[in-house]
């Protein structure tokens, strides 16, 4: 089982619309999770953390369920610009902070 | 924000040869560098960290003789992939960090082996 997991998409979505993203992760001793946004043969950026009592910025809305061991994306307004793959990442504290990422879900924006 | 610079962005060689890739930090001190790969629509694996003036920690699985990782300063850290083959074909990335700051990553490097 990979420790995230991400259902690959690809989500195609007309523009304005909103769609939802989910991520799963294995290791309870994860400590901190983000969302990192990759463009095509481009590195990846990183687009917000991820909380328990949820994350705003913009269209962007991320929340954490430890329970549950998920995570969330929410992206409001959809852009032709917001096309790309986004990695859900959790951080294990293995002594130095070390990123596990999802294989990622694709987004792609119509107009 | 940081800089990561990572060089080349491009390598495109013949089976056998061996190649450096160099991460380098510019505008801050990076305590630890990491080095990733990522195959086509695979999720970025960690491969290794290297902490300045030490030895590479290897992620389980890399060879360390076949990815030799030298950190010799707080700013540049370099990957040699040694008698490359298609197989290591692939895009490779580092990142940067200082204390427990957020990794900065560099453009990547795609590399194919003939």
């Amino acid at each position: 089982r990979k420790e995230v997991e991400q259902d690959p998409g690809p989500f195609n979505v007309p523009e304005g619309a909103t769609v939802a993203f989910n991520c799963t992760y294995s290791n309870s001793a994860s400590q901190s999770f983000f969302w990192y946004r990759q463009d095509c043969r481009k590195e990846p950026k990183l687009l917000m953390s991820v909380y328990s009592s949820g994350n705003e910025d913009g269209r962007f809305t991320a929340q954490l369920n430890r329970a549950s061991q998920y995570i969330s994306l929410l992206i409001r307004d959809s852009k032709l610009s917001d096309s790309a793959t986004y990695l859900c990442v959790a951080i294990l504290n293995t002594g130095f902070q070390k990123l596990v990422f999802g294989t990622g879900t694709r987004l792609l924006v119509s107009p | 924000g940081a800089v990561v610079s990572q060089h080349p962005s491009r390598v495109i060689c013949k089976s056998g040869t061996s190649v450096k890739i160099e991460c380098r930090s510019l505008d801050f001190q990076a305590t630890t560098m990491f080095w990733y790969r990522q195959f086509p629509k695979q999720s970025l694996m960690l491969m290794a960290t290297s902490n300045e003036g030490s030895k590479a920690t290897y992620e389980q699985g890399v060879e360390k003789d076949k990815f030799l990782i030298n950190h010799a300063s707080l700013t540049l850290s370099t990957l040699t992939v040694t008698s490359a083959h298609p197989e290591d074909s692939s895009f490779y990335i580092c990142s940067a960090s200082r204390s427990d700051q957020p990794q900065h990553f560099g453009d990547g490097t795609r590399l194919s082996i003939l």
